[in-house]
């Protein structure tokens, strides 16, 4: 079966403009979670959403936003961006049950200049 | 909050055997994961543990003590493809957090 899809793979922003980044969960999965990955900090918690609701939010600052649809797609926004955002935003998507994993997709590595 | 420790770095011979300790202290305790990640690519699923004890996976096994904030991965008969980080997260809170990942290093 199709993994997680996250679009677009690789994007170059300048500080300030704003950003959206796609993930599609695995087919019956209802559950997608946002991690930011930098080399300093590691993996960050962002979001969290099941069935169109967030669940939980990480300590990022308001910039960050996300939403679920009812498709279980799911997309986050990053308005005014800074340099400090460039990173691997990272897309996971699991099962109701939660103890299957979760699946993470490729990625999508933004750069800010 | 949660609070994840594992050590940095870690290396070891082909053919081997390492053990990655794992403690955490978090709230709403809902299962540990364990991931892999090679440079450049996303983390993937190795295990998961939500009782004591110990689950074992072909090569990979891990173990979980919840009155002890404490969980292990251990790798067996070490190959040269496992050289990669390897994460712990814990799930709590509708969250999955990550501790900042143990780099092992297999060498020939």
């Amino acid at each position: 079966k199709a993994g997680v899809t996250q679009t677009p793979r690789y994007l170059i922003k300048t500080r300030g403009q704003q950003v959206t980044l796609s993930c599609s969960p695995i087919s019956g999965h209802r559950s997608v979670s946002w991690y930011q990955q930098t080399p300093g900090q590691g993996l960050q918690f962002l979001f969290e959403y099941f069935s169109e609701t967030q669940r939980n939010k990480g300590n990022f600052p308001g910039r960050f936003s996300g939403r679920q649809f009812s498709n279980s797609r799911s997309e986050m926004n990053v308005s005014t961006l800074e340099l400090g955002d460039s990173a691997l935003y990272l897309c996971a998507s699991s099962s109701s049950k939660g103890d299957g994993g979760y699946t993470f997709g490729s990625g999508t590595r933004l750069t800010v200049v | 909050g949660q609070n994840i420790d594992q050590p940095t770095e870690m290396t070891a011979t082909e053919g081997a055997i390492v053990q990655i300790n794992c403690t955490y202290q978090t709230s709403g305790f809902n299962g540990l994961f364990w991931y892999q990640q090679h440079a450049g690519e996303a983390p993937t699923f190795l295990s998961y543990n939500v009782l004591d004890g110990l689950e074992e996976k072909g090569r990979f096994s891990s173990f979980l003590s919840r009155s002890k904030g404490y969980s292990y991965l251990l790798l067996k008969e070490l190959q040269m493809k496992d050289s990669a980080s390897y994460l712990c997260a814990v799930r709590g809170d509708y969250k999955l957090s990550f501790g900042a990942g143990t780099t092992v290093t297999v060498r020939a």
